[in-house]
């Protein structure tokens, strides 16, 4: 089976842009989350969607924001970038529970200057 | 709420010393618990979980319910060790599963 995969894998933006990131789940799949990972917080949970429908969502402002299509890959958006938001930005999928064992992507890179 | 407490956020052995990453967790019912590595540029992945109670690469953790811990433990450490682990918990039903901010094993030879 293919693993998760994100596109792009590295990204610099310049704040107040906006970005959008890919991800596409193993196939069979379902469950689909999205997490920020930075060196001094660790893994943050963004949101997971399941069937095209948010399911669980993190603490994180109205800025970012995902979507998920019938084929299950998943997309999210950050809106106004801010220089905070440089980090790896990983997407795991899973059959359907997000707490079941989640396989991940490679994440992406996102610079903001 | 469910809560992940990893203590140390760097760890150092030396190589062939035994390792112990701590992971203590807040949660009212019987949990299931997992621990992922993050090898270096390498993508995070399953290490163990305690419903398997198996050992991967030397590994074992152990689920004290009344000390409410789940400890990644090797008897002797290498340096291909040398990686971030992250203990996480599942909760129940459709809920995320709850990770903590992670320990950085480093295995000096």
């Amino acid at each position: 089976k293919a693993g998760v995969t994100q596109t792009p894998r590295y990204l610099i933006k310049t704040r107040g842009q906006q970005v959008t990131l890919s991800c596409s789940p193993i196939s069979g799949h379902r469950s689909v989350s999205w997490y920020q990972q930075t060196p001094g917080q660790g893994l943050q949970f963004l949101f997971e969607y399941f069937s095209e429908t948010q399911r669980n969502k993190g603490n994180f402002p109205g800025r970012f924001s995902g979507r998920q299509f019938s084929n299950s890959r998943s997309e999210m958006n950050v809106s106004t970038l801010e220089l905070g938001d440089s980090a790896l930005y990983l997407c795991a999928s899973s059959l359907d529970r997000p707490a079941q064992e989640q396989y991940f992507g490679p994440g992406t890179r996102l610079t903001v200057t | 709420a469910q809560r992940v407490t990893q203590p140390e956020k760097l760890l150092s052995v030396f190589k062939g010393a035994p390792v112990e990453l701590k992971c203590n967790y807040s949660y009212s019912g019987s949990p299931e618990l997992f621990w992922y590595v993050q090898y270096s540029r390498q993508r995070l992945q399953l290490l163990l979980r305690h419903i398997s109670r198996e050992s991967i690469k030397g590994f074992t953790a152990d689920l004290n319910k009344g000390e409410t811990s789940f400890h990644l433990k090797k008897p002797f450490a290498q340096e291909e060790d040398s990686a971030m682990y992250y203990c996480a918990l599942s909760p129940p039903g459709n809920t995320p599963l709850v990770f903590g901010k992670g320990t950085r094993l480093s295995v000096i030879a």
